[in-house]
């Protein structure tokens, strides 16, 4: 399966654990997005990565957020002391430079 | 500044008709607009694209018209079928491996 592979598919969470989703990107894809659907709306940016760097964060809340894309291995969204409002589906896109970016079938996120 | 607007919200029509969804957008800078489609439970898969210099590209049975001076583009779905129906966004982006500001999405189910 060459596409964009996250996990898990889904995630439960209580208040205040943590949630680590990961993805892998498309092979040959050095770039790596991350998205979050709220029900029944569009995709929200939240940062874009590249191998090892931060390119664009804007989209991410100033607290409890963090990614990451290590130099081997999966990008990682790391979510802290999780509340209500996490809740929604997280997805990830790849590409390489220019090219389009292609998604993978997301992580839904719940909070009990 | 960086909003795009997608309508109508949700469509339903009859197997062969022709769907559209219009989206317009503020930011003079985006120079790529795609569509992507998305199945419940999956992620958005990329559907056709273009970019402000021509005005219509069709594939298959999908066709976008880009109206570079009103700022608005339109997703047309010749003879759609039951299979087509799906939501589907509209994005743009501004440079080259950047982040898609995404439409809020049309719900079109096609009857037979």
């Amino acid at each position: 399966n060459a596409g964009v592979m996250q996990n898990p598919r889904h995630l439960v969470r209580r208040r205040g654990q943590e949630a680590r989703l990961r993805c892998s990107p498309m092979k040959g894809h050095s770039h790596v997005y991350w998205y979050r659907q709220l029900p029944e709306e569009g995709l929200k940016f939240m940062v874009y990565l590249q191998k090892e760097n931060i390119i664009d964060e804007s989209g991410m809340p100033k607290e409890r957020f963090s990614a990451e894309f290590p130099k081997e291995g999966p990008s990682i969204l790391r979510i802290q002391q999780v509340v209500r409002g996490d809740s929604a589906a997280y997805f990830c896109a790849s590409s390489q430079g220019n090219q389009p970016q292609h998604f993978g079938d997301g992580t839904r996120l719940s909070i009990l | 500044q960086q909003q795009v607007k997608q309508s109508p919200q949700s469509l339903i029509v009859q197997k062969g008709g022709i769907p559209i969804i219009n989206c317009a957008y503020e930011n003079t800078a985006f120079d790529y607009f795609p569509w992507y489609q998305q199945f419940p439970g999956k992620g958005p898969a990329l559907l056709i694209a273009i970019r402000p210099d021509v005005s219509e590209k069709k594939e298959g049975r999908f066709t976008i018209s880009f109206n570079k001076s009103a700022k608005q583009f339109s997703l047309h779905i010749m003879d759609s079928q039951p299979g087509d129906s799906a939501t589907y966004f509209c994005a743009a982006t501004a440079g080259g491996g950047n982040k898609l500001t995404f439409g809020t999405g049309t719900q079109l189910k096609v009857e037979l």
